[in-house]
């Protein structure tokens, strides 16, 4: 079966200090899909990365980072010199290969960053 | 590009009443998608609709919720009758569908049963 685990429930930061969000998953597919999703204050979810199983490249975006590595079945976000405007609850998301295949969120990290 | 459309955006009703939930998807996007948030928890899919038939509504409870896609682009997604657990935030998604597609959401319709 498929699962995702965010160990961390809440993380409190000052801002511009860098924070880390944990996802481990499980999944005994060979071809998979991980995804990061944002969900603000407002409550939509905002899409902010989609890696396949067999990239395994670290991606970095602007001040946003990902961690992937299959050894350990984690997929780590990394936000450096946060911001206020960074707080929200953060998801990581599994799915198979096939457009068919459910999407597997885990619980959730609630991120708040302090001025 | 306009977004994927949800209304309403709150709704409060009591259990036993019947509540219907909106969603127009991001245009030219075959695959559509109902959640269901619980607080405290991540989405879990409700249903999944590819144009107009459905993929997957295991996790649907199909004795009080009700969802369609007629013409293969609005969705309804019906309860009735509503539980105090139905509580949650009821998240629409729409993707292209060729492919694994990612997948994006609307602002969600928080629903509260008294």
């Amino acid at each position: 079966a498929q699962k995702v685990t965010q160990a961390q429930t809440e993380i409190s930061v000052v801002e511009k200090e860098d924070v880390t969000l944990d996802c481990v998953y499980e999944t005994r597919d060979t071809t998979y899909y991980l995804f990061w999703y944002k969900q603000p204050p407002s409550g939509e979810l905002v899409f902010l990365i989609r890696r396949n199983s067999f990239d395994e490249q670290n991606e970095i975006s602007g001040r946003y980072s990902w961690n992937f590595q299959k050894s350990t079945s984690s997929f780590n976000f990394t936000i450096t010199a946060s911001q206020v405007v960074d707080s929200a609850v953060y998801f990581c998301a599994l799915s198979g290969p096939y457009n068919t295949d459910k999407l597997i969120f885990g619980t959730g990290t609630r991120l708040q960053v302090f001025p | 590009e306009a977004g994927v459309a949800q209304s309403p955006r709150y709704k409060i009703i009591e259990k036993r009443q019947s509540v219907a939930f909106w969603c127009n998807p991001i245009s030219g996007h075959a695959t559509l998608y109902w959640y269901q948030q619980i607080l405290g928890q991540g989405p879990k899919l409700l249903i999944q609709f590819q144009n107009n038939g459905v993929v997957d509504d295991s996790q649907l409870p199909k004795d009080r919720f009700s969802a369609e896609r007629l013409k293969g682009v609005d969705s309804t997604l019906k309860i009735q009758p509503a539980k105090l657990e139905d509580s949650a935030v009821y998240l629409c998604a729409s993707s292209l569908g060729v492919a694994l597609e990612t997948q994006y959401f609307g602002p969600g319709t928080r629903l509260l049963v008294l």
